[in-house]
C-alpha cells in the first residue's frame, strides 16, 4: 500500500491563479480530510469528507473547495490563490467515522508546500 | 475556545538522556489526546493516543500521560537517540461527535550523539 499520496510536493502560484492539490489513498478509507500547517499556529482543518459524495467544512474553509467523487481521491481546489494561502497542506485519512471516534490511527500524507506570490 | 500549547518550542539534548515534552490545553472537556511525530519534509505519524478515561499509554521507549483536570499531557522519551530527532505534536479531539483535532504548535527535538 502506498498509503496517502499527495501531489504536487511543491508549487509556486501567482496571486489570483487557481490550482488543485491532489490526494489519493489506497487503503479504502472512508474518512479523508485536509489540514494546513502554518508557523506558530499548528495544523488547522480545512475540509473533510466522511465518504464519497459527502463533504463538509472545517475550521478554515474560505478560499478552498473540495469534492469526493470516489473513495480514493479527495482533491483540494484553491479558487483564486492569495498570499495568505501560503502554507503546507496535509491530507489525512482514517478507515471510517466510527473508527475515528474510537480513536484509531490517522494517516497523513507527506505534505504539499504551496507558495503564493 | 480550546487552545493547545507545547513548551518548549525547541529542545536539544545529548544522546541517552531521558526527556519530557509538555502539552497543555485550556478546556479539560476533551475526548482524547494524541501525540504525533513529524520529520522534516514529511507528514505526521501517530505515536500514542490516550482516551479521556485513561491516564497513560506506553509504546516502547515512549510513555504519554494525561491529566485532564489540570489540562496537561506529557510525553516521556527514555534513553533518547539521534533517531528521535523530529518535531513532536500533540492534538486533542474535543468530543465524540466532532471531526476536528486541535493541534499544538509542536516541540522540535534534536538529539545529538
Amino acid at each position: 500500500n502506498a498509503g496517502v499520496t499527495q501531489t504536487p510536493k511543491f508549487q509556486v502560484l501567482k496571486t489570483g491563479q487557481s490550482m488543485t492539490l491532489q490526494c489519493a489513498q489506497d487503503m479504502n478509507h472512508e474518512y479523508m480530510s485536509w489540514y494546513r500547517q502554518d508557523p506558530g499556529m499548528g495544523l488547522r482543518l480545512i475540509h473533510y469528507s466522511v465518504g464519497a459524495g459527502i463533504t463538509d467544512q472545517g475550521e478554515v474553509p474560505n478560499g478552498y473547495n473540495v469534492s469526493r467523487s470516489t473513495t480514493e481521491d479527495f482533491p483540494l481546489r484553491l479558487l483564486s490563490a492569495a498570499p495568505s494561502q501560503t502554507s503546507v497542506y496535509f491530507c489525512a485519512s482514517i478507515p471510517d467515522r466510527v473508527t475515528w471516534f474510537s480513536g484509531n490511527t490517522i494517516y497523513f500524507g507527506e505534505g504539499s508546500w504551496l507558495t503564493v506570490v | 475556545k480550546q487552545e493547545v500549547t507545547q513548551i518548549p518550542a525547541a529542545l536539544s539534548v545529548p544522546e541517552g538522556e531521558n526527556l519530557v515534552l509538555n502539552c497543555s490545553f485550556t478546556d479539560s472537556a476533551i475526548y482524547n489526546l494524541q501525540w504525533f511525530r513529524q520529520d522534516p519534509g514529511k507528514g505526521l505519524t501517530s505515536l500514542l493516543l490516550i482516551q479521556s478515561s485513561q491516564r497513560e499509554q506506553t509504546s516502547g521507549r515512549l510513555n504519554a500521560s494525561l491529566d485532564k483536570s489540570s489540562g496537561r499531557s506529557t510525553l516521556y522519551i527514555a534513553a533518547s537517540q539521534p533517531g528521535d530527532s523530529a518535531t513532536y505534536l500533540c492534538a486533542v479531539q474535543l468530543s465524540y461527535n466532532t471531526d476536528k483535532l486541535i493541534f499544538g504548535t509542536g516541540t522540535r527535538l534534536q538529539v545529538f550523539p
